[in-house]
C-alpha cells in the first residue's frame, strides 16, 4: 500500500526566508511523487513531479524538491519565501502497477511580511 | 480558457436528497476522478475513469456513483446525501492514454456541498 505523510500541517516563514515543506511517503514498490498547491477558492496545480528521472526536481516558481530513496522523502524547497507563495501545498504518490494517487492531508504555508 | 468546469459552485443539500455533480473537461483527457477534500484528511479519491465507458472505486466510494457516457464528462451521483458527505468535491482530468500513474492532473475550481 501506499501512503504519504506530511509533517506540519501549518508552517509559517517570514518573506525572503527558505521555504521547506516536509513529504515522506510510504511505497512498496518504486513510486512516482508530486507537489501540488492550492490558493484559496481553487483548485490544485501541480508544481512539479518525480518520474524516476533527475533525483532533484525543479517545479515552477522557483520551487523544487529532491527525491531521497534512502530516507523515504521529497522534501519541497524554495530558497526565498514570497508573499505570493501562501498557500496550501499537497505531496502526492502513485505507483507504476497503479492508477490510483494518494494525497498527504496538506501543509499551509503563511507567509510573514 | 481550456479546463475544467464544475457545478454547482456551491449547494446546501437535506438529507435524504439526489444530488448530482457535473464535471465537463474540453482537454480530450481520457482519465478523470472525484475527489472529496475534508480538513485534516486531505483529498480522498472517490471514483476515477480511465477512459469513456470505463469506471472504478477509488478510496472512499460509499454512497456515490458515476459513469462516464463519453469522454468530456463525468458526473458524481450521490442517490441518497448524509450530513457525513459534507464536503470539497474536486474533479480532476489526465492526459495518458489509460490513466497512467506518472501523469498530470488538471483540478476543477471544486463544488462546496453541504448537507444538512
Amino acid at each position: 500500500a501506499q501512503s504519504v505523510t506530511q509533517l506540519g500541517s501549518h508552517v509559517s516563514v517570514s518573506e525572503g526566508a527558505l521555504v521547506l515543506l516536509r513529504c515522506n511517503y510510504s511505497s512498496s514498490v518504486p513510486p512516482y511523487l508530486f507537489w501540488y498547491v492550492q490558493y484559496p477558492n481553487q483548485g490544485l496545480q501541480l508544481l512539479l513531479k518525480y518520474t524516476s528521472a533527475a533525483t532533484l526536481v525543479k517545479g515552477i516558481n522557483g520551487f523544487e524538491a529532491e527525491f531521497k530513496k534512502s530516507e523515504t522523502s521529497f522534501h519541497l524547497t524554495k530558497p526565498s519565501a514570497h508573499m505570493s507563495d501562501a498557500a496550501e501545498y499537497f505531496c502526492a504518490v502513485s505507483v507504476r502497477s497503479g492508477n490510483q494517487f494518494y494525497f498527504g492531508t496538506g501543509t499551509s504555508l503563511t507567509v510573514i511580511p | 480558457i481550456a479546463g475544467i468546469t464544475q457545478a454547482p459552485t456551491s449547494q446546501i443539500l437535506a438529507a435524504g436528497r439526489r444530488m448530482t455533480l457535473r464535471c465537463t473537461q474540453d482537454m480530450r483527457h481520457n482519465a478523470m476522478y472525484w475527489y472529496r477534500q475534508d480538513l485534516g484528511l486531505g483529498l480522498r479519491l472517490i471514483h476515477y475513469s480511465n477512459t469513456a465507458g470505463t469506471t472504478g472505486k477509488g478510496e472512499v466510494p460509499d454512497g456515490y456513483s458515476v459513469s462516464r457516457a463519453n469522454t468530456d464528462d463525468f458526473p458524481l451521483t450521490l442517490a441518497s446525501a448524509v450530513p457525513s458527505q459534507t464536503s470539497v468535491y474536486f474533479c480532476a482530468s489526465s492526459d495518458s492514454e489509460a490513466g497512467g500513474p506518472r501523469d498530470t492532473q488538471y483540478f476543477g475550481p471544486g463544488t462546496r456541498l453541504t448537507v444538512l
